[in-house]
């Protein structure tokens, strides 16, 4: 099993539609998560953090579930520039155990 | 705009020739980072380097190797190169090689071998 996993799409959305991914990893020690946006042929950008409360920055909205390990990331009001590649990033105990997950492609569709 | 810059953004080279690849931050950042990056793969990490030392060395083939000249410059001297090197190459930094600081980004170098 790897240690990040992703749901890798590609998700097909309308316009203004709410669209949610999800992400699970397997080791329980793992402390930090990020979501990164990565555009085609660019470098991945970060997007947010990711709190155990939860966190909300405008449209996107991220979740930390420990008990079940996995996080989230939901989109409302899709905007056609939203199409891009969404990378789950776990750090584990260290900051030497960086791991991408394989990323969920995105388009948007007018 | 990225506030890391990474040089040259593309490199064509043979499996004999010598080259390097740079990048460089100036946001006082004190931890740098090498990533490849394959087509429709996320970036795997190379190497880590902590207040100018090498602290990480993710098994990569010595064919591959990083100079940190100081706090703000990050190689990646390159040699005998073979064509599945062929990929990606991104930098990036963070203000401590710490959890919980988010990792920022160099647009890459897009490497090929002949």
């Amino acid at each position: 099993r790897k240690e990040v996993e992703q749901d890798p799409g590609p998700f097909n959305v309308p316009e203004g539609a709410t669209v949610a991914f999800n992400c699970t990893y397997s080791n329980s020690a793992s402390q930090s998560f990020f979501w990164y946006r990565q555009d085609c042929r660019k470098e991945p950008k970060l997007l947010m953090s990711v709190y155990s409360s939860g966190n909300e920055d405008g449209r996107f909205t991220a979740q930390l579930n420990r008990a079940s390990q996995y996080i989230s990331l939901l989109i409302r009001d899709s905007k056609l520039s939203d199409s891009a590649t969404y990378l789950c990033v776990v750090f584990k105990t260290s900051y030497d155990k960086v791991i991408f997950g394989p990323g969920t492609s995105l388009s948007v569709i007018p | 705009d990225t506030e890391v810059t990474q040089t040259p953004k593309h490199l064509v080279m043979g499996m004999t020739n010598k080259k390097s690849l740079k990048c460089e931050q100036h946001m006082g950042h004190r931890a740098m980072y090498w990533y490849k990056q394959k087509a429709k793969k996320p970036p795997e990490l190379m190497f880590v380097y902590s207040y100018e030392k090498l602290s990480i060395n993710e098994s990569v083939p010595s064919r591959f190797s990083p100079e940190c000249p100081n706090s703000s410059l990050l190689n990646l001297h390159l040699h005998a190169l073979q064509p599945e090197d062929s990929a990606l190459y991104l930098c990036a930094s963070s203000k401590e090689a710490s959890l919980n600081q988010p990792q920022h980004f160099g647009d890459g170098t897009r490497l090929s071998i002949l």
